[in-house]
């Protein structure tokens, strides 16, 4: 499967605490892109990493990519309850056009 | 969001039935996708389209499922002869190639009975 697979699959963690999520895929890849999901809604694209870069911020967002491992990490800092959703990696692998391949994502929930 | 309307947002019926989901976006974005996200699973890409034709349709499950656009613009997923296993959330996104992300409506979810 091209599909990313994000770890954990749960995490659960005290508002101002930093959450780190992480992703494997298979192929190559274009860029990686993460999502969120509000429960019940659809999803909301937060941020592109191209294959070749290495880190990118946007706000409380850091995303890291390694492409000799297949592997990315979303950080969110100073988490705040509002952040509570599912997030999602996706790849867009270089041989597809603009197909993205989801993983089952990781439901992370901020206690305040 | 992000100018993706569908609908409906909820959909019951019975198994055997079919069932029409429209996706209406804003226009100016050729690349339009279906995809299809059962209860805590990811998402399964059904097809893409690329103004009114359909380069990748090789995510629809069976010839049960059938998709259309017009105008560059609306698409329709029809479902025919409804399955209890069709029950899933329905979601329609735009954009994926200059830009590389996509935009999602919020949604159809559909139960079958």
């Amino acid at each position: 499967s091209q599909q990313g697979e994000e770890d954990p699959q749960a995490l659960s963690i005290q508002e101002g605490e930093n959450a780190t999520m992480n992703c494997s895929y298979k192929t190559s890849i274009n860029n990686l892109q993460w999502y969120r999901q509000n429960s019940g809604r659809g999803l909301v694209h937060l941020i592109l990493i191209r294959s070749n870069e290495r880190e990118k911020h946007s706000g409380r967002l850091r995303v890291t990519l390694d492409t000799s491992k297949k592997s990315s990490s979303l950080l969110i800092t100073a988490s705040r309850a509002a952040d509570t959703a599912s997030y999602f990696c996706a790849t867009d692998p270089s041989s597809t056009l603009g197909r993205l391949y989801f993983g089952r994502g990781t439901q992370l929930t901020v206690w305040p | 969001g992000a100018g993706v309307s569908q609908s409906p947002s909820n959909k019951v019926t019975e198994k055997g039935k079919d069932v029409e989901l429209r996706c209406d976006p804003i226009s100016g974005h050729t690349a339009l996708y279906w995809y299809r996200q059962s209860l805590g699973q990811g998402l399964e890409f059904l097809i893409y389209f690329q103004g009114n034709s359909a380069p990748d349709k090789s995510g629809l499950p069976s010839d049960r499922f059938s998709a259309e656009r017009t105008g560059g613009s609306v698409s329709t997923l029809t479902i025919q002869r409804t399955q209890q296993e069709d029950s899933a959330v329905y979601l329609c996104a735009v954009g994926g190639l200059s830009s590389g992300e996509l935009f999602f409506g919020e949604g159809s979810r559909l139960t079958v009975l």
